[in-house]
């Protein structure tokens, strides 16, 4: 089954404690993305990722960092968690560019104190 | 910059009622791809439709429709007879090429309830 599958589903932790949320895809797509998504804001989008080791950042990726080391794994890292990182995150996976649909995982709700 | 603007919060109809949820979007590109997703209340996201700005045919699919219009820059989505599963947050996305990639932007969201 076609799938995009991220891990934890749900993490409460507190503030500085570096997590890491990860992601993996089995359609062997070349783009991958992380989006948060906060109430009336909508889906942000944090880092994307064209091609193995070809990230590059979106609209808001400050206290995150990614990396690409395999095509179907795009790990989400948060090195210094604080509080307004709490949100729902959502990775999601297309063929060639994010002008394909998107294929999302179930998403993550992290909530930091 | 790009942006979509998806006026409508909160849609609340009874069922069986037509309804539409309304997308405005701005780019400068010529060349860009216009999204639905939906996003039920067990909060997964699944893709609805796309289309790119070359094609501005509607297009129907069961009890859904889509309206494009380049005119107005509006991609509106239009539920028929709605149903209680038809209750959801609906996110309209564009996709336009810059810099190297197409960048997506998604609207805020409208949440539809349909009552029984």
């Amino acid at each position: 089954e076609a799938q995009v599958t991220q891990n934890p589903r749900y993490l409460i932790t507190v503030t500085g404690k570096k997590l890491t949320v990860t992601c993996s895809q089995n359609m062997n797509h070349e783009y991958m993305s992380w989006y948060r998504q906060d109430p009336g804001l909508g889906l942000r989008q944090i880092y994307y990722s064209m091609n193995v080791e070809v990230t590059d950042k979106g609209d808001v990726p400050e206290g995150y960092k990614v990396s690409r080391k395999e095509k179907r794994n795009f790990p989400l890292i948060l090195e210094s968690p604080s509080p307004n990182q709490t949100s729902l995150y959502f990775c999601a996976s297309s063929r060639q560019d994010s002008n394909q649909p998107q294929h999302f995982g179930d998403g993550t709700r992290l909530s930091i104190l | 910059a790009q942006k979509v603007t998806q006026a409508q919060t909160e849609i609340s109809v009874v069922e069986k009622e037509d309804v539409t949820l309304d997308c405005v979007y701005e780019t400068r590109d010529t060349t860009y791809y216009l999204f639905w997703y939906k996003q039920p209340p067990s909060g997964e996201l699944v893709f609805l439709i796309r289309r790119n700005s070359f094609d501005e045919q509607n297009e129907i699919s069961g009890r859904y429709s889509w309206n494009f219009q380049k005119s107005t820059s509006s991609f509106n989505f239009t539920i028929t007879a709605s149903q209680v599963v038809d209750s959801a947050v609906y996110f309209c996305a564009l996709t336009s090429f810059s810099g190297g990639s197409y960048i997506p932007t998604f609207g805020r969201g409208t949440s539809l309830i349909v009552h029984p």
